[in-house]
């Protein structure tokens, strides 16, 4: 199925620094979820958007609906090592249950 | 249970065989969904199940795979005649939608290995 442009691929940072990756879509999204995926496990969720425009923040973490609803951004303060991980993208159309994600980006934080 | 169960969490397993990956969603989820995610890739759907509704089976790759849920309890995914291009951690995710805004929670995943 499709899938959603995210980037970057992988980011290498240092420990205190911001960190930001977006998605994009040439459909309209009613519904834009950020999750984080450790080794070994399943996706977790972190931020659900369900308006354009909206913008949410969970602990040092926010993310952003575009207000074209075709792209969001997940913003990262003051990272950590325990940030590390692969963050995926998810968008839902109107009227589905299903879930289409992007290809992840995977971060990586030295100390 | 708290969370989304799946076994087995590694399964190695010669070509041409079949393999039975189940998942157990978090008690009173009507939604259950499979995915496919190949190394270094995005989360790719298989199919989706909701109440006794008919499932949506739009992803899945070839005929050699099949899933079945009874009522809303617990879903096995069989890969017939296992090939390597099989290979791949095969996730389930659960979710209560009352309406389209259901978050899907996932399990930890069963790794495949066809060799």
């Amino acid at each position: 199925g499709q899938q959603l442009n995210q980037s970057p691929q992988s980011m290498f940072i240092q420990e205190g620094e911001d960190v930001s990756m977006n998605c994009t879509s040439s459909s309209i999204f009613n519904t834009w979820l950020w999750y984080k995926q450790e080794p070994g496990e399943g996706p977790v969720l972190l931020i659900a958007l369900y308006k354009a425009g909206e913008l949410t923040s969970n602990g040092r973490l926010t993310a952003q609906f575009g207000i074209t609803r075709k792209d969001s951004f997940l913003n990262i303060s003051a990272s950590i090592p325990s940030d590390v991980g692969i963050y995926f993208c998810a968008g839902r159309r109107a009227g589905s249950y299903q879930l289409t994600f992007g290809k992840g980006t995977k971060l990586s934080v030295i100390p | 249970g708290a969370g989304v169960s799946q076994s087995p969490s590694n399964k190695v397993t010669e070509k041409g065989k079949d393999v039975e990956l189940r998942c157990d969603p978090i008690s009173g989820h009507t939604a259950l969904y499979w995915y496919r995610q190949r190394l270094g890739q995005g989360l790719e759907f298989l199919i989706y199940f909701q109440g006794n509704s008919a499932p949506d089976k739009s992803g899945l790759p070839s005929d050699r795979f099949s899933a079945e849920r009874t009522g809303e309890s617990v879903s096995t995914l069989t890969i017939q005649r296992t090939q390597q291009e099989d290979s791949a951690v095969y996730l389930c995710a659960s979710s209560f939608l009352r309406e389209i805004t259901g978050e899907l929670f996932f399990g930890e995943g069963s790794r495949l290995t066809v060799l």
